[in-house]
């Protein structure tokens, strides 16, 4: 079945960078975009860009900009979500998801959540 | 503040019929579909309905979606227990260079 498995939790220093990866099984990984969203405690959900395996090709929310970075490695199916510069505002579960669809697209499905805490 | 508009919370009694609205602008639900997503406690979210009104395979047809304009609206009806979970919208926005934007996401408490 098609599945998305994320890296383990993480604690961090203020300053720091951390890195999720997320990876795929059950499709051809370079055929789907991947997002990555992420969710502060008790708060909603928040995008923060999308990645193409097959190209490398990222779009990263306006808020993130210049501290994200989407990458992947396609001879094991994983994408990898870095964030730079952590702040404790950055505690959060960070989930990536498939972009399914053609020109309608949804999300489907969801990794299982990676908690990263930052914190001095 | 999130760029789609969702009531915080809404409740049912079992077997009842409950609907979550979704509102926007002409930038995201007004040009683009709408994808509802549901988090149960504790989970990661999961695809309920996908462009406006269709259930992927496995989700049961008491879950219904619809827009109409810049709003849109999430309807469950014989209410159960186990529906009681977070609820979020999202659309694609067309404004900048295009960004995926969610509700702030109802809580729905079955009573």
């Amino acid at each position: 079945q098609v599945q998305l498995v994320q890296s383990g939790a993480e604690v961090k220093k203020p300053g720091a960078s951390v890195k999720v990866s997320c990876k795929a099984s059950g499709y051809t990984f370079t055929s789907y975009d991947i997002n990555w969203v992420r969710q502060a405690t008790g708060q909603g959900l928040e995008w923060m860009g999308w990645m193409n395996p097959n190209s490398g090709n990222t779009g990263y929310a306006q808020k993130f900009q210049g501290r994200v970075t989407m990458t992947r490695n396609t001879s094991i199916s994983t994408a990898y979500m870095e964030l730079s510069s952590l702040r404790s505002e950055d505690t959060a579960v960070y989930y990536c998801a498939r972009e399914d669809g053609d020109s309608i697209n949804w999300f489907d499905p969801w990794g299982q959540g990676t908690l990263v805490t930052v914190s001095s | 503040q999130s760029v789609l508009t969702q009531p915080p919370s809404a409740s049912g009694t079992p077997g009842q019929r409950v609907t979550i609205s979704c509102s926007g602008s002409s930038s995201n639900i007004g040009s683009n579909t709408v994808n509802w997503y549901q988090q149960l406690p504790g989970t990661a979210p999961k695809l309920l309905i996908y462009s406006n009104n269709q259930r992927p395979s496995g989700v049961p047809d008491r879950f219904s979606g619809s827009k109409s304009g810049t709003s849109a609206s999430l309807a469950i009806s014989g209410l159960q227990s186990e529906d009681e979970a977070d609820y979020y919208c999202a659309a694609w926005d067309d404004s900048l260079n295009g960004s995926w934007v969610f509700g702030g996401g109802t809580k729905l408490t079955v009573l």
